[in-house]
């Protein structure tokens, strides 16, 4: 039982670059989310997904989109990588979307150029 | 948006010494969570309180949801070196309270440090 998985661990892109991020959970859970995490902030809500086939927008999202690929997998992508994108972001499942604790996986380093 | 403020910011502990770090919110939480981040790791939850007055242990951490709703706070009675690293709240707001889906918002962190 692995959890919430994340893949890259790192990455470095230059300015205008797009990639993907990848998450998946193997804890059956509905619901999951994406976010960053920059020096002295906290963590911010970029989007979440309550159920499989629905998504929407968090705190920050401007400049990503999301796919809910199916129960398991929620991919964050960057369609056009910016310096202000260079953070640490963090992919989290939780069983239902108010209720229940949300377990975070160990994150991805993004470093924008 | 909503804001939590978490205090303090950083700490220096010495082994054995109790620690104690809080939030506090000008709006009320339906849940208040305490997190804790090791260095390259993904935050992992330590504590979550469900009700107002509720005091709530887990080994040497000790943790309280406010009466106000509006903060909570943490103790760490014996530090030991391992307890170093970074401690977040998180607060649930009510479902559509100002817009809020009941997401988490997330204070800035209070990071231990080992007194040098």
């Amino acid at each position: 039982n692995a959890g919430v998985t994340q893949t890259p661990k790192f990455q470095v892109l230059k300015t205008g670059q797009s990639m993907t991020l990848q998450c998946a959970q193997d804890m059956n859970h509905n619901s999951m989310y994406w976010y960053r995490q920059d020096p002295g902030m906290g963590l911010r809500l970029i989007y979440y997904s309550a159920s499989e086939g629905t998504t929407d927008k968090g705190e920050v999202p401007n400049g990503y989109n999301v796919s809910r690929l199916n129960k398991r997998e929620f991919s964050l992508r960057l369609e056009s990588a910016a310096p202000s994108q260079t953070s640490v972001y963090f992919c989290a499942s939780s069983g239902r979307l108010v209720l229940d604790t949300q377990y975070f996986g160990p994150g991805t380093r993004l470093t924008v150029l | 948006g909503q804001q939590l403020n978490q205090s303090p910011q950083s700490m220096f502990i010495q082994e054995g010494e109790d620690v104690s770090m809080n939030c506090t919110s000008s709006s009320i939480f339906n849940t208040w969570l305490w997190y804790k981040q090791d260095p390259g790791e993904g935050p992992v939850l330590l504590i979550a309180l469900y009700k107002a007055g509720e005091l709530t242990s887990n080994g040497r951490l000790t943790a309280q949801f406010g009466i106000t709703r509006k903060d909570s706070f943490l103790n760490i009675s014996a530090s030991i070196p391992s307890d170093v690293g970074i401690y977040f709240c998180a607060g649930r707001l009510p479902t559509n309270y100002g817009g809020s889906q009941g997401n988490l918002i997330f204070g800035k962190g209070t990071k231990l440090s080992v007194k040098p």
